[in-house]
């Protein structure tokens, strides 16, 4: 069966440390969609990716990166980690039909010390 | 500012009442999304609604879509624990697959 897969499922680290978040997809959709969850706030979009090579800034993309080089993998990278990026983090994907809903991954937890 | 918003928040019903949570948003969207959330868990797409007048239901559970007043209902019939869990309405305004969360309702059912 198609699944979403992101790892590690938790994670600590140390403030001004990079990480790097995997996130794979088997479906072989076009779209792929990182989000993070903070309590109150619902899903904030952080990054997002319409194809191979393509990526685009969210709502709250400052202090991540995405790289897209093939169609299952959608990496997150926290550049410096800091304390207000501690959150669970929801990677997604979608097919391109206009209904498409989006499918997502389990989670990754984050602590930023 | 786009804004989606639910009510209520929180709600703790008894088994076998119904009840309704709603979904306000802000701007037109032609897509509505709704998601249930198990604690600690992922999310799970309940229902698209892609029409002004969409109905869907899924056993206890029936969403609609009134897109003049941007506003979608998710109600509850004879309500049953299992269906404790937090649900998230989504909207797309423009089209892109960006969605607009909003801040989810935690539904508890006691027995």
């Amino acid at each position: 069966d198609a699944e979403i897969t992101q790892s590690p499922r938790h994670k600590i680290t140390e403030t001004g440390r990079q990480v790097t978040l995997a996130c794979h997809q088997t479906w072989n959709h076009n779209n792929m969609f990182w989000y993070r969850q903070d309590l109150g706030h619902g899903l904030r979009l952080i990054h997002y990716s319409y194809g191979v090579q393509d990526t685009n800034k969210g709502e709250v993309s400052d202090g991540y990166s995405v790289s897209r080089s093939n169609t299952e993998d959608l990496p997150l990278t926290l550049e410096s980690a800091a304390s207000s990026q501690t959150s669970v983090y929801f990677c997604a994907s979608s097919d391109s039909f206009f209904w498409d809903e989006q499918f997502f991954g389990p989670g990754t937890r984050l602590t930023v010390l | 500012e786009l804004k989606v918003e639910q009510n209520p928040l929180f709600l703790s019903m008894q088994e076998g009442k119904n009840y309704t949570i709603y979904c306000n948003y802000s701007t037109t969207s032609d897509r509505l999304y709704w998601y249930r959330q198990d604690p600690g868990k992922s999310l799970e797409s309940l229902f698209v609604l892609l029409s002004n007048g969409a109905v869907k239901q899924e056993g206890r559970l029936m969403a609609s879509l009134d897109t003049k007043a941007r506003l979608s209902t998710l109600h509850i019939t004879a309500a049953v624990h299992d269906l404790s869990a937090t649900y998230f309405c989504a909207v797309d305004p423009n089209s892109n697959y960006q969605l607009i969360w909003g801040a989810g309702t935690k539904l508890i059912i006691k027995p």
